[in-house]
């Protein structure tokens, strides 16, 4: 199976940096995707990680590294417009889930003055 | 191009009823996948359509059901419902069965009183 684990919540001020990380455990994933997504709104595509390393985005960032089961998403100059559920998945390989995704439960972030 | 439309965006249904939710891929899109979001247990699987056949299946009891047209348009059934099946409902669709990138639906919210 695939456990996909991301904090719950996290905080931080207009104009920083943040990080939200996202680790797994599973046996095949093509790559890893990152979502946003407002409240009451549909997810909407940030970045797809296929290889290790770092793919950059304007001000979004993400990172993958599989040996270590690890990704993260970096937001920087944030906005108050940032404030949403961030949400990481495995988009599958193997067997009946291939081309699947399989998501994290996300991440609130809530972006202060 | 348009992109993928659910109606209806809104329903309330009381238990033991029975729902229909219909989505719109993309044109051109062949695979649409279903997804139930709630806040305990986030973006859940379904179930995927390509040409009309289901390729994948979540883990869901029988009463979650689906199909999908000749023009790729999707249905999703839910028979008897129960007040735990209130929440989002959302679509995907991308162009394969095994491509990468999904295009989420704006979602149907579904309440069960």
């Amino acid at each position: 199976g695939q456990n996909i684990d991301q904090p719950t919540e996290m905080t931080a001020t207009e104009g920083a940096i943040v990080q939200i990380n996202c680790t797994y455990q599973t046996s095949g994933f093509n790559g890893l995707f990152w979502y946003q997504q407002h409240a009451g709104e549909a997810p909407t595509f940030l970045s797809y990680n296929v290889l290790d390393g770092l793919e950059e985005k304007g001000r979004f960032s993400s990172f993958l590294s599989r040996s270590k089961g690890y990704s993260y998403l970096l937001l920087k100059e944030l906005q108050m417009k940032d404030s949403a559920s961030y949400l990481c998945a495995l988009l599958m390989n193997y067997g009946g889930s291939q081309g699947n995704l399989i998501f994290g439960k996300g991440t609130k972030l809530s972006v202060k003055p | 191009k348009a992109g993928v439309t659910q109606t209806p965006r809104y329903l309330i249904k009381t238990r033991g009823q029975q729902v229909t939710l219909s989505c719109s891929p993309i044109s051109g899109h062949r695979s649409v996948s279903w997804y139930q979001q709630t806040p305990g247990q986030g973006l859940q699987f379904l179930f995927e359509y390509f040409s009309e056949t289901q390729r994948n299946k979540g883990n869901f009891p029988g009463r979650f059901s689906g199909r999908q047209f000749s023009n790729s348009r999707s249905e999703m059934n839910v028979s008897t419902l129960e007040l735990g099946d209130s929440a989002l409902y959302l679509c995907a669709s991308k162009e394969l069965a095994g491509g990468d990138e999904q295009f989420f639906g704006p979602g149907t919210r579904l309440t069960v009183l």
